[in-house]
């Protein structure tokens, strides 16, 4: 596989489940993104990973939670979530997370609904 | 903090020339991107200004004026697939990290 792929493309949850989303880059790049993307509303930045550590936490609800344990993959962990975090969740990566960040390489996102 | 501000709507028909504009209000600067995005896809990268000026793509050009904040993507030869949703970004110096505007929707009509 090539790019960045996201699993699952699709998953509905209750309030109460818990679930993993995960992000898996074949890009050799060394950050890598999650951002939230809902209707009408810009990409809002969730997360930033370097080599594996957290650059950037953008006041961010506990009920999500990241976790990269190398620079090829990236997990989302969701636990107690509200219907408004509704979305598509969007991973990205970078060659780096300075000059390297123009350039963000997408996945397809996966799209999150909370009854 | 920064914020960015695109048209939220452009129409336009085949074969035409359209310009989408981005403002942007950041402290500090390090670049202006632009990426396309189809209905149920991924974003995809389209082109990068860090310097003033035009960068030619083929079909698509990008341009910046940093004293004005401001930079615009211009899709010449408009084709039905080009309908698509087109954001900009922009690094600026507090985070590096790019933020992103709303988004334009492009309509290309036969």
């Amino acid at each position: 596989e090539t790019g960045v792929t996201q699993t699952p493309r699709h998953l509905v949850m209750g309030m109460t489940n818990k679930k993993s989303l995960k992000c898996e880059q074949h890009l050799g790049h060394n950050a890598m993104y999650w951002y939230k993307q809902s209707a009408k509303k810009p990409l809002e930045l969730m997360f930033v990973y370097s080599l594996e550590e957290r650059v950037e936490n953008n006041s961010v609800p506990s009920r999500f939670s990241p976790e990269c344990p190398n620079s090829s993959h990236l997990f989302l962990h969701l636990h107690t979530l509200q219907p408004e975090d509704s979305a598509l969740y969007l991973c990205a990566s970078s060659q780096d997370h300075s000059s390297g960040a123009n350039v963000l390489t997408f996945g397809a996102g996966s799209r999150l609904t909370v009854l | 903090g920064q914020s960015l501000e695109q048209p939220s709507e452009v129409t336009a028909v085949e074969g035409a020339i359209v310009q989408i504009n981005c403002t942007y209000q950041t402290s500090g600067f390090y670049g202006l991107s632009w990426y396309q995005q189809h209905d149920g896809g991924a974003p995809t990268f389209l082109s990068y200004n860090g310097l003033d000026g035009l960068e030619e793509t083929g079909r698509f050009s990008s341009f910046l004026s940093r004293s004005d904040s401001y930079g615009y993507l211009l899709l010449q030869e408009l084709q039905m697939k080009d309908s698509a949703s087109y954001f900009c970004a922009v690094r600026d110096g507090g985070s590096y990290i790019p933020t992103f505007g709303r988004g334009t929707s492009l309509i290309v009509h036969p």
